[in-house]
C-alpha cells in the first residue's frame, strides 16, 4: 500500500497552460506538504497544512495554489506555467507530536513538470 | 537566512568501510533533525532522526547531534554499493513544522 500518493508522475505541458497535481495519503496524518525540487536537488519546501489549515506559506509566486479538502488530501494548482517552474514537485506528510512540531516527514514520488 | 549546510560531494568511500557524512546548520532553535537518502531519480526516504545531543544507533547506521557545536552527522558502517546516494540532512526548527533542507551529499561506494 503505498502511503503518499502523487498523480500525476509525470507531466509534460506548454508554457501558460494550468495544472494540478494531486496529493493523498494513508498514514492517518494531520500535517501535509508541497516541496519543489530544482535542477541542482534542491529540495525547497512551498505550503504546509495542517488539518486543512494553511500554516506555511513559504515565498512562491501566487500562481501556485495549495487546496487540502480534508487532512488527507492536498492539491496545487499552478497557473500560467513558466519555464522555471520545471522540477520534481513532492508531497509529504507528517503527525505532530507532543512536545514537538511534528514528527518525520514522508514523502511521495513526486512529480516531475517538464514546461516546453 | 536560517541554513543546512552540507557538502556536496561526491564522497567516495571502499566498500566496507565507514562514510562519515556532516552537516551544519545554523539555526540555533533547531530541535530536531533527520537524515534522508534519496536515489537518483527517487523520492527522499527517511534513514534517521535524532532530537537529543549524543549518538543514535539503527543498525549500520549512526546520527550523531552537537547541539553547542551545532553538528549533525551520519555514520554508515560496512558501506555497501546499495548505499551509494545522496543524503539529505534537514532541521526542523522551534517553530513549526517547517523543515530545512542541506544540498544532500552524493555518496558514492566503490566496489
Amino acid at each position: 500500500d503505498t502511503a503518499v500518493s502523487q498523480t500525476p508522475k509525470y507531466l509534460v505541458t506548454q508554457m501558460g497552460n494550468d495544472k494540478s497535481i494531486k496529493c493523498e495519503q494513508n498514514l492517518g496524518h494531520d500535517t501535509m506538504y508541497w516541496y519543489k525540487q530544482d535542477s541542482k536537488k534542491f529540495l525547497k519546501i512551498m505550503f504546509s497544512y495542517n488539518n486543512k489549515e494553511l500554516i506555511i506559506n513559504e515565498t512562491v509566486p501566487n500562481r501556485f495554489s495549495p487546496k487540502s479538502p480534508d487532512k488527507a488530501h492536498l492539491n496545487l494548482h499552478i497557473n500560467s506555467l513558466e519555464l522555471g517552474d520545471s522540477a520534481v514537485y513532492f508531497c509529504a506528510s507528517s503527525q505532530a507530536r507532543t512536545g514537538m512540531k511534528g514528527g518525520p516527514q514522508h514523502f511521495g514520488d513526486g512529480t516531475r513538470l517538464s514546461i516546453l | 537566512q536560517k541554513e543546512v549546510e552540507q557538502n556536496s560531494g561526491p564522497l567516495s568511500v571502499p566498500e566496507g568501510a565507514i562514510a562519515s557524512l556532516n552537516c551544519t546548520y545554523s539555526d540555533r532553535g533547531s530541535q530536531s533533525f533527520f537524515w534522508y537518502r534519496q536515489y537518483s531519480g527517487k523520492s527522499p526516504e527517511l534513514i534517521m532522526s535524532i532530537y537529543s545531543n549524543g549518538d543514535k544507533e539503527d543498525g549500520r547506521f549512526t546520527a550523531q547531534l552537537n547541539k553547542a557545536s551545532q553538528y549533525v552527522s551520519l555514520l554508515i558502517r560496512d558501506s555497501q554499493p546499495s548505499d551509494s546516494a545522496t543524503y539529505l540532512c534537514a532541521g526542523r526548527g522551534g517553530g513549526g513544522n517547517k523543515l530545512t533542507f542541506g544540498t544532500g551529499t552524493q555518496l558514492k561506494v566503490e566496489l
